[in-house]
């Protein structure tokens, strides 16, 4: 059973850059193909999309977000990583990680629990 | 940048039928998918590619697509299906993915 699990600073400052890590536990990172990707959720709003890597390397942002994301995968750690850069207010959210197997399309079926990233000074 | 909209909620009586339409320009090319999502819980996954339902999902969940809308219908409704539900699906190229609006269903 693969499990995920979020981790990274619970508060980061206005124009620092915000950095998660997604630890995956239950198989590989790097065998088959899949797409590990990040959603965020602001407290009492919807869930955005932020962007994926697939197994290749390759990757795909939101484009309202594109200029200050990054999305990297450490295969020997079997982790993949969040990097936000200038955050403001607006970025507070819980963040989440998540798979997708692309037999089931872009259908992301296995989540982590979230974590709470607050921008704050 | 591309857009998903769904009603803001959904009021439905236990063993009725709840029905969430999710439009789009781009859902006549690109399949969607459903996620429930609780108070203080991650998203699960009830439909993949429009209809296909994860094992696990109760069979009183199914997925539809035609055009530009695709719908989650909820038959039977039970008091543990109160939640938000949000559709996912990808821009016209398939080069980044977006969720619906989200709509809150109330079982009353």
């Amino acid at each position: 059973q693969v499990q995920l699990q979020e981790s990274g600073p619970g508060l980061v400052k206005p124009s620092q850059t915000l950095s998660l890590t997604c630890t995956v536990s239950g198989g590989s990172i790097s065998s088959g193909s899949y797409y590990w990707s990040w959603i965020r959720q602001p407290a009492g709003k919807g869930l955005e999309w932020i962007g994926r890597i697939y197994t290749s390397g390759s990757t795909n942002y939101n484009p309202s977000l594109k200029s200050r994301v990054t999305i990297s995968v450490d295969t020997s750690k079997n982790q993949f990583s969040l990097k936000l850069s200038s955050v403001t207010a607006a970025d507070t959210a819980v963040y989440y990680c998540a798979r997708a197997e692309p037999p089931l399309g872009t259908a992301l079926d296995y989540w982590g629990q979230g974590t709470l990233v607050t921008v704050s000074s | 940048s591309y857009e998903l909209t769904q009603p803001p909620s959904v009021s439905v009586s236990p063993g009725q039928t709840a029905r969430i339409t999710c439009s789009g320009d781009a859902l006549p090319k690109q399949y969607a998918y459903w996620y429930q999502q609780k108070p203080g819980q991650a998203p699960v996954l009830v439909i993949y590619k429009d209809s296909e339902r994860p094992s696990g999902i109760p069979e009183r969940f199914s997925g539809s697509s035609s055009g530009t809308t695709v719908t989650l219908t909820i038959s039977g409704v039970q008091a543990e299906d109160e939640a938000d539900y949000y559709c996912q699906s990808a821009d016209s190229s398939g080069t980044y993915d977006v969720f619906g609006t989200g709509t809150k269903v109330t079982v009353l």
